[in-house]
């Protein structure tokens, strides 16, 4: 079955750059997407099909891939920015939809 | 701005069903794919199934034999009934609209927006 790995923590200092990386077999053939999930709340999207920013989320999150990788990175992280974040793809296929473990982004 | 909210009972015997529905206000539940997604305490995601329209369901492997989504559009609802509950059942579960195509061969699906999320504790 298709896995996403992702590292469980990363942390950053006020102002620097948080870089997450989510890998996964399927991930050439897949787009790959991020969520932010704060404390008691629902996921929000924060980057769709790799690297599309919706509209009301900062400028500061980008996405990027490279192969069977895809990556979240957020430049001048701010306290607010304090959440965990979910990689999403699917399956080879394309059929079934996956999650990664999620990261846990502290920032110190 | 479409708004989704889940109900549904929170605590469930060991070996009943689950039963939660989503009713979808803003938008008409006829024009997207409709997903449950779930969430144990402390731990990730897990896709449940979609659904779009009345007949055409697709539910996540590992789930597929207990799972069943369903759809009125009268209501602008939808709901998810996952059978023979055991505490591993134990999450918080949302309802989200997908957003989902194709390009050519590229296709796509993602989550916006979410409802807030019910918990469901399986328990005697």
């Amino acid at each position: 079955s298709s896995e996403l790995t992702q590292p469980p923590s990363v942390s950053v200092s006020p102002g620097q750059t948080a870089r997450i990386t989510c890998s996964g077999d399927a991930l050439p053939d897949q787009y790959g997407y991020w969520y932010q999930q704060k404390p008691g709340q629902a996921p929000v999207v924060v980057i769709f099909k790799d690297n599309e920013r919706p509209s009301a989320i900062p400028e500061r999150f980008s996405g990027s891939r490279s192969g069977p990788a895809v990556t979240l990175t957020i430049t001048g992280v701010q306290a607010e920015d304090e959440a965990d974040y979910y990689c999403q793809s699917a399956d080879s296929s394309g059929t079934y939809v996956i999650f990664g473990g999620g990261t846990k982004l502290t920032v110190l | 701005q479409v708004q989704l909210q889940e109900s549904g009972p929170g605590l469930v015997q060991p070996s009943e069903t689950l039963s939660l529905t989503c009713t979808v206000s803003g938008d008409s539940i006829s024009s997207f794919y409709w997903s449950w997604i779930r969430q144990p305490p402390g731990k990730g995601l897990e896709w449940i199934g979609y659904i779009y329209s009345t007949v055409s369901t697709v539910y996540n492997p590992s789930l597929r034999s207990r799972v069943t989504i369903s759809l009125d559009a009268s209501k602008n609802q939808f709901s998810l009934k996952l059978n023979s509950a055991t505490a591993a059942d134990t999450a918080i579960y949302y309802c989200a609209r997908d957003r989902a195509g194709c390009r050519g061969s590229n296709c796509y699906r993602w989550f916006d927006p979410w409802g807030q999320g019910t918990l469901v504790t399986v328990s005697s």
